[in-house]
């Protein structure tokens, strides 16, 4: 089964730094989504993305945080002047078009851990 | 999306059904149910969604009450393997939001 993949699987950086977190979604996927947890708590939605431009976003997802899809296949999400309590793991997610109405499924990557010293 | 309220937590035995129930009393009529699930701290994986009938497939089955009011999620044959949190999410657009999930511990 085709897989969402990302990398780095762990990043560190130290506060006020920029990180990148890269995504390959499923190659035919139109929908792109990051989520966010931090540890020992929900998901939580960031942000989703359709046809080069954010279709939704949460409060979270504020101007800190921006994402793009710089050629056909990767899907990054930058965190700028990054805090402590950015501390969690990202999920890249990628999803085709829903058919007849149905909320297409969700594919979910492995997700990458950051750690903000 | 309407809200669900799902048990926090669960236990199972080795070999026997685990029934995880969801409550979403609020659904409106074109919303699905989403079941997915979050081994360790892996990536959530899918498990099964439905509108009103009733559903199967190879992992699990979903039983949705009449009203839609409620759903529960059964796993046949419970292996340890199925240790995770199981999340119910309900849903009519692109977007899913995640709620707190039933921790399922599954015991030998």
């Amino acid at each position: 089964e085709p897989e969402v993949t990302q990398t780095p699987s762990h990043q560190v950086t130290q506060m006020g730094q920029e990180v990148i977190l890269r995504c390959v979604p499923i190659s035919n996927h139109l929908y792109f989504y990051w989520y966010r947890q931090i540890l020992g708590q929900k998901v939580e939605f960031l942000v989703s993305f359709y046809n080069n431009e954010i279709s939704e976003k949460s409060e979270i997802f504020d101007d800190q945080f921006s994402v793009e899809r710089p050629d056909g296949s990767n899907f990054t999400l930058k965190i700028r002047s990054t805090k402590l309590e950015d501390s969690a793991m990202y999920f890249c997610a990628s999803s085709s078009f829903g058919s007849s109405g149905i909320p297409p499924r969700q594919f979910f990557g492995p997700g990458t851990r950051l750690t903000v010293l | 999306d309407a809200k669900t309220t799902q048990p926090p937590s669960m236990d199972c035995a080795e070999g026997r059904a685990a029934n995880l129930p969801c409550n979403h009393s609020t659904i409106s009529g074109n919303e699905y149910v989403y079941w997915y699930r979050q081994i360790h701290s892996q990536g959530p994986q899918y498990i099964i969604h439905g509108l009103k009938n009733n559903e199967t497939n190879e992992m699990a089955s979903l039983i949705i009450t009449e009203d839609r009011k409620s759903s529960t999620l059964i796993l046949p044959h419970a292996t340890l393997r199925d240790t995770a949190v199981y999340y119910c999410i309900v849903r009519v657009g692109n977007d899913m939001r995640f709620g707190a999930g039933t921790r399922l511990t599954v015991k030998p």
